[in-house]
Order: C-alpha cells, then sequence, then structure tokens
C-alpha cells in the first residue's frame, strides 16, 4: 500500500498571502488529521476530518482551514500568512474507527518571509 | 485531559551503549501511548504502541518500551544504540476510546557518538 503523501514538500510565501497543502491517504483510510510542527511549540493538532467533516479542532486561528473531498484527500489552507506560520506541517490518516494508529505523510515545510 | 513530558530534550550516548528516552504521561482516562521516530525532513514513524495489552511491547529496530501505570511512565529504551538511531523521538497520548487527537510530547534528540 502506499503511504501517505502530501504536496507540495516544500513552499515559500510572503507574509500576507495564502497557501493551500494537500494529503493523500493511505488507501481506504477516511479520516485526515493535520499538525502544524515548530521548533518552539513542537507538534500541535491542528484538525481532523472524518467522511468529508471536521470532527476534531485544536486551537488555531480562523486563518487555518481544511476540508475534505470524497476520495479522502484533504486540503488545509492558511490565508494571510505571517511569519509565525513557518513550519512543517504533517498530515496523518487512519480508517477512523476508534484510536488507531495513525499514520504519517512526509510533510510540507512552509517558509513565510 | 492528557500532557506527555519528555525528560531532556537531547540525549546522547555512546555507540553500543543503552539508550534510554523518558516519557511520563498524565490522563484521566485509561491511555493508549505511542513512540514516534522523525529522521531529518521526513514525517513521523511509528516505533511501538501501547494499547491495554502486554505492558512490554517491542517495536521495530530494536526498541521496546514498558508502560507502568503506577509512575505513569512509558520510557522508551534500546540495549545498543547504533548510528542509524541518532533521530528526534516523540512520546504521544490519547484517550483508549472516542476520537480524539494525539497529544504529543516536545521530543528528544537522540545523539549517538561513535
Amino acid at each position: 500500500k502506499a503511504g501517505v503523501t502530501q504536496t507540495p514538500r516544500y513552499l515559500i510565501k510572503t507574509r500576507g498571502q495564502q497557501v493551500t497543502l494537500s494529503c493523500s491517504p493511505i488507501s481506504g483510510h477516511r479520516s485526515v488529521s493535520w499538525y502544524q510542527q515548530t521548533p518552539g511549540q513542537g507538534l500541535q493538532f491542528l484538525f481532523e476530518y472524518f467522511s468529508e467533516t471536521q470532527r476534531n479542532k485544536g486551537n488555531f486561528p480562523g486563518r487555518f482551514s481544511g476540508r475534505q473531498f470524497s476520495n479522502s484527500r484533504s486540503e488545509m489552507n492558511v490565508s494571510t500568512l505571517e511569519l509565525g506560520d513557518s513550519a512543517l506541517y504533517l498530515c496523518a490518516s487512519t480508517n477512523g474507527q476508534g484510536q488507531e494508529t495513525q499514520y504519517f505523510g512526509p510533510g510540507t515545510r512552509l517558509l513565510v518571509l | 485531559a492528557q500532557s506527555v513530558t519528555q525528560l531532556g530534550s537531547h540525549v546522547s550516548v555512546s555507540e553500543g551503549a543503552l539508550v534510554l528516552l523518558r516519557c511520563n504521561y498524565s490522563s484521566s482516562v485509561p491511555p493508549y501511548l505511542f513512540w514516534y521516530v522523525q529522521y531529518p525532513n521526513q514525517g513521523l514513524q511509528l516505533l511501538l504502541k501501547y494499547t491495554s495489552a502486554a505492558t512490554l511491547v517491542k517495536g521495530i529496530n530494536g526498541f521496546e518500551a514498558e508502560f507502568k501505570k503506577s509512575e505513569t511512565s512509558f520510557h522508551l529504551t534500546k540495549p545498543s544504540a547504533h548510528m542509524s538511531d541518532a533521530a528526534e523521538y516523540f512520546c504521544a497520548v490519547t484517550p483508549s476510546s472516542g476520537n480524539t487527537p494525539l497529544v504529543f510530547g516536545k521530543g528528544t534528540r537522540l545523539s549517538v557518538i561513535a
């Protein structure tokens, strides 16, 4: 089975721009979770989508949003980028039933200038 | 609510020496516990997980961890470090039921000295 894939792998944006990141889960997985990883804050949960619905949400401002498509692929969007949004954004997938192991993608590294 | 504390942001060991990475958790309900490893410029890879079966859990690459409820600990060990073990290690906790997100510790960077 192919693993979790994320595109793009690297991205450079300037303050005020918006960005969209994509995550394709493992085939058959219906849940996708997004995390932000920074040196200062570590790994922080952004949100989780299951069957096209947001099921859990972390403590991030409304500039961070996401969605999930019928094929379980997920996108996250960050509007009005700030310097502090520079981070590695990781997505993880499970089949969404109970507390199973999350399988992570390689991440998208976002640099905001 | 759940939380994880990883003692030591950086641990350095000699090649062939014992690896011990510490993780203490806080959880108001029975937890599931995980150890993940992250190599540079990569995502997280599952090393092992505790899901209320055996308290001693064996994982990949020779790692194991023991769940100790009385000490609220889930320390990761490996008898003999290899250069390829140099990476960042994350402990994570989640309740054993429901659909709630993982809560991660801050991570421990392991260096292996030749």
